[in-house]
């Protein structure tokens, strides 16, 4: 069974460009969540989705960054126009269902932004 | 707002050794659920464990063990004899209930375990 996959591992950006990070969740999973890990801090919850719906982007800021998780293919997090503060590690994580016991991640996209 | 605080930063045990991360909370919620999940050189964090706030009892697993006390907020984690393939950054973790894991996660400790 293949796990939570996450590309590119690594992404390297110029400032001004987008990030498009790709998170495939585990089959049969249909709840998916990104969370982002700054430099010396803890995972910060950005945003939920269910196939073809946002449920909470509260975490999520509200210009340059949109989250989708279409019928067909991976959830997409999108970065326009990336600023050195958004170098971080971003995390998907996905779960079968709203109330499952635990969260099943992948390594994580690391983006740095020069 | 919730809240998960782990003091220790970094922590060096010699293998074999006994050690326990520490993990102390803040909700207002009286229904919550707390977590620990390590994270391993490779970058995924693993589950370890979900506690829910009215299951107070102390649970063991292996080598590792959970002492769960409400009265001081508290949730810490104790590996015994650790191995080296216990060095990882370990997370403790909080949700409060309404479904979905809305997760609020402390800073991480990590934790070196020296051959």
């Amino acid at each position: 069974n293949a796990g939570v996959m996450q590309n590119p591992r690594h992404l390297v950006r110029r400032r001004g460009q987008e990030a498009r990070l790709r998170c495939s969740p585990m089959k049969g999973h249909s709840h998916v969540y990104w969370y982002r890990q700054l430099p010396e801090e803890g995972l910060k919850f950005m945003v939920y989705l269910q196939k073809e719906n946002i449920i909470d982007e509260s975490g999520m800021p509200k210009e340059r960054f949109s989250a989708e998780f279409p019928k067909e293919g991976p959830s997409i997090l999108r970065i326009q126009q990336v600023v050195r503060g958004d170098s971080a590690a971003y995390f998907c994580a996905s779960s079968p269902d709203e109330r499952n016991e635990k969260l099943f991640f992948g390594s994580g996209t690391q983006l740095s932004v020069l | 707002a919730q809240k998960v605080t782990q003091a220790q930063t970094e922590i060096s045990v010699v293998e074999k050794e006994d050690v326990t991360l520490d993990c102390v909370y803040e909700t207002r919620d009286t229904t919550y659920y707390l977590f620990w999940y390590k994270q391993p050189p490779s970058g995924e964090l693993v589950f370890l464990i979900r506690r829910n706030s009215f299951d107070e009892q102390n649970e063991i697993s292996g080598r590792y063990s959970w002492n769960f006390q409400k009265s001081t907020s508290s949730f810490n984690f104790t590996i015994t004899a650790s191995q080296v393939v216990d060095s990882a950054v370990y997370f403790c973790a909080l949700s409060v209930s309404g479904g979905y894991q809305k997760v609020t996660f402390g800073t991480g400790t990590k934790l070196q375990v020296i051959p």
